[in-house]
């Protein structure tokens, strides 16, 4: 079993929808996760950190379910802009285990 | 505050030849960190350096060799470049109050 999974997608949703996407890990002592956004032929930058049950910022909600390990992202009101690939890693030791992406397309 | 810088951004190589990879922070960041990603593979990590002067392996390691030339400075070496090699390589270095981790632009490799 990978250390962390997600679902590839592509998820395809219009402008405005709601969509979510989970994360699972395998790792119980993992402390901190975290969402990274990846655009096309660009570099992974820091979405959210979630080191307790969630962490909320304008459209975008994590959360972290420690009981079923697994993290969640829900993105309210989506945006042309939010097209993007979107990666969840988990701290292991010093370094982060990264999922391989899920793919987020946003059309009009 | 350039944050993480890397150099080339595009390299081709044919089989057998050596290239270095630089990555340099501004960021006074202790751990640096060296992905390869590959389509449907994610970030995979190849050598990591805690503190100035200590390196260790990641997942993949296998062809590469690595330098914590100072704090700032974080090289990847291709001693012999093979097509598998072929690949986008990200350098990354850590905050020290957390396990956010920050990207440099990438290099791009292609190995004939």
């Amino acid at each position: 079993r990978k250390e962390v999974e997600q679902d590839p997608g592509p998820f395809n949703v219009p402008e405005g929808a709601t969509v979510a996407f989970n994360c699972t890990y395998s790792n119980s002592a993992s402390q901190s996760f975290f969402w990274y956004r990846q655009d096309c032929r660009k570099e992974p930058k820091l979405l959210m950190s979630v080191y307790s049950s969630g962490n909320e910022d304008g459209r975008f909600t994590a959360q972290l379910n420690r009981a079923s390990q697994y993290i969640s992202l829900l993105i309210r009101d989506s945006k042309l802009s939010d097209s993007a690939t979107y990666l969840c890693a988990t701290e292991y030791g010093n370094k982060l285990v990264f999922g391989a992406g899920t793919i987020l397309r946003v059309k009009s | 505050n350039a944050g993480v810088t890397q150099t080339p951004k595009f390299q081709v190589l044919k089989t057998g030849q050596s290239m270095t990879l630089q990555c340099a922070q501004d960021m006074n960041h202790n751990s640096m960190y060296w992905y390869r990603q590959d389509p449907g593979m994610g970030l995979r990590l190849i050598y990591y350096s805690a503190s100035e002067g200590t390196t260790d392996k990641g997942e993949v390691p296998n062809g590469y060799n690595v330098s914590r030339l100072n704090k700032r400075e974080f090289s990847l070496r291709l001693e012999s470049a093979a097509p598998s090699q072929t690949s986008v390589y990200f350098c990354a270095s850590l905050t020290g109050t957390g396990y956010e981790q920050y990207f440099g632009p990438g290099t791009r490799l292609t190995v004939t």
